[in-house]
Order: structure tokens, then sequence, then C-alpha cells
């Protein structure tokens, strides 16, 4: 069965204290991985999409990188603004919907 | 990049009314549109997919007389709550699949409580 499973549920650091947020995945045929950003009261907000093994995108502080296993966003020297919930979700060749993972709510004190 | 604007962003309705909401693509055509519901501290569940001038598809669990779900057009799709009771009360987010860079685009959510 196709599944995504996030670790940790939730992580705090200090302002400027690099880290790693883990997305673990089983998926017969993935088609994306993807990351998205959401805050409270607020939709999912797209940040990356990775499309096979060895691939990695970066914005700002962010940088999104993808295994035949995992899936790892790293963050580096986060600000307090970095503060939400971090999201990764799947989509595989047998249909059109995103599949999600529990998520990473990230906690960033200055 | 992709705009889906989701209305309204909350609402308070009576145990026993129905309440409609709605998910507009802005700036692409979205042939597929998917509605989920959000739990507290709890990550998106997909509830229905929604496919333009044909019926949505319901994820297992899901009751499809109480979440009615129409997609009239390219870029509409409305789910409707009905009779709804307190345990309807929760985050709904819809979402539409664009043939660009982004690939799904979230709207911002309505926060439904029923009291």
């Amino acid at each position: 069965e196709d599944q995504v499973t996030q670790s940790p549920e939730a992580l705090r650091l200090q302002e400027g204290e690099s880290s790693s947020l883990n997305c673990s995945y089983t998926v017969s045929g993935l088609r994306g991985l993807f990351w998205y950003r959401q805050d409270p009261g607020k939709g999912p907000e797209f940040l990356f999409t990775l499309y096979s093994a060895g691939e990695e995108k970066e914005k700002e502080r962010l940088k999104a990188t993808l295994t035949k296993k995992e899936s790892f966003l790293h963050i580096t020297a986060p600000k307090p603004e970095d503060s939400a919930t971090y999201l990764c979700a799947f989509s595989n060749n047998a249909g059109n919907m995103l599949t999600f993972g529990g998520g990473t709510r990230l906690m960033v004190k200055p | 990049g992709a705009v889906v604007s989701q209305h309204p962003s909350r609402v308070i309705c009576k145990s026993g009314t129905s309440v409609k909401i709605e998910c507009r693509s802005l700036d692409f055509q979205a042939t597929t549109m998917f509605w989920y519901r959000q739990f507290p501290k709890q990550s998106l569940m997909l509830m229905a997919t929604s496919n333009e001038g044909s019926k949505a598809t319901y994820e297992q669990g899901v009751e499809k007389d109480k979440f009615l779900i129409n997609h009239a057009s390219l870029t509409l799709s409305t789910l409707t709550v009905t009779s709804a009771h307190p345990e309807d009360s929760s985050f709904y987010i819809c979402s539409a699949r664009d043939t660009g860079a982004y690939g799904y685009t979230f709207g911002s959510g309505t926060r439904l409580t029923v009291v």
C-alpha cells in the first residue's frame, strides 16, 4: 500500500539552528513528491515538486532532496517566520490526487 | 502563478442547515478539483475528487449524500454540506490541478462551525 510518513511530528529550533525534516515514502509508481508549507488557518502553500531520485531544489533557506525512499527538507539558518507546518505529499501513476503525510510542525524561536 | 479562490473563509451555521463552499480557479482551467478535510493538528484527508461535467468520486467513508459536490464549469467546484451537525465542524480545503509547474494549487480554506 502506498504511504508517506513524516518525522518528527514537531520540531523546536532556535533562530539560526539548521535542521532537516524527513518524509519517508512507499509508492509503487511515484509521479511526484511535493512539499507544502501551511500556516494556521490557511491552505497549503506550494514549495517544491521533485520527480526523480537525486533531484534537489532550493528556495531561500529551504532545500528539498529526494532519494528512492525519502525526501528531506533542509532548513538553513531558520528565522521565526519559517515557523509553520510543513507537509509532504505524493502523487502516483494510479491516480490524480495527492496523498499527504502527517506534517511536521516547526517552531523557530528568536 | 495559478490561483485558487475559496469562499467563504469562515462560516457558522445552525445544526440542520446546509452550507455551500465555493472553489474557483482564477487564471486557469481545472478539469479536476479536490476537496480535503482537516481536523486540528492533523493532516489533510481527501474527501472527494471532482471532475468537470461528471459525478464526483468519493473516498471510502465519506457520505456522498451529506457532502454534495458540483463541478459545473472548468473554473468552479462547490461543496455543499447538507443537514450539518456539530461533528461536521472542520477546516475544508479545495485544490485544483493545473498543468503548470505547480501541479496542485490550494485554496485558503473554509472554517465551518456548526452550532
